[in-house]
């Protein structure tokens, strides 16, 4: 079965503390892995695509990697602004093309 | 250039009544996805369509159902709820169909509150 799974669940970091999230997926015909952001009582919003193994792409504070089982989403020196939530997700195909969410990862960065 | 819409923001309904929401996508986009989102659960996928036709669909019962119009906005159907259909409803629209690799672009949601 197609899965994706984020972690940890939540993270409270200091200002200035970098970490890194994880994204770990089974599927089958992996098309793409995308990063998104995701502020309360707001949609998502769009940070990165990724789309095969050994990739990276960066942004500002935010860079993500790409494995053949998992992906990472490094926060290097975050701030204050950088909390939310950010979720992963992957494009696949299994007779239909398909997106499939992880739950997400909750960010909380304090000043 | 005007992002994803979606109408209304917030309701509240009973058990038992239905609720339609609606989505105008981005211009020129003309893949619309629908999915909930639940803080148990994650964002669900419930269907999507392309150019008028529903091409893939989600584990949701037959009580969800959604449209597109010729203009690509499109609409889903929520008839007679239970109290488990609470959730914020995302509709994401994105340039191509979903045969070709593209991220999502989201609106801001409907949230649904069944009491």
């Amino acid at each position: 079965e197609d899965q994706v799974t984020q972690s940890p669940e939540a993270l409270r970091l200091q200002e200035g503390e970098s970490s890194s999230l994880n994204c770990s997926y089974t599927v089958s015909g992996l098309r793409g892995l995308f990063w998104y952001r995701q502020d309360p009582g707001k949609g998502p919003e769009f940070l990165f695509t990724l789309y095969s193994a050994g990739e990276e792409k960066e942004k500002e504070r935010l860079k993500a990697t790409l494995t053949k089982k998992e992906s990472f989403l490094h926060i290097t020196a975050p701030k204050p602004e950088d909390s939310a939530t950010y979720l992963c997700a992957v494009q696949a195909f299994s007779g239909t093309y398909k997106y499939i969410f992880g739950t997400g990862t909750r960010l909380k960065v304090l000043a | 250039k005007a992002g994803v819409t979606q109408t209304p923001r917030y309701l509240i309904k009973t058990r038992g009544q239905q609720v339609t929401l609606s989505c105008s996508p981005i211009s020129g986009h003309r893949s619309v996805s629908w999915y909930q989102q639940t803080p148990g659960q994650g964002l669900q996928f419930l269907f999507e369509y392309f150019s008028e036709t529903q091409r893939n669909k989600g584990n949701f019962p037959g009580r969800f159902s959604g449209r597109q119009f010729s203009n690509s906005r499109s609409e889903m159907n929520v008839s007679t709820l239970e109290l488990g259909d609470s959730a914020l409803y995302l509709c994401a629209s994105c340039p191509m169909g979903a045969s070709n690799t593209g991220e999502l672009f989201f609106g801001e949601g409907s949230r649904l509150t069944v009491l």
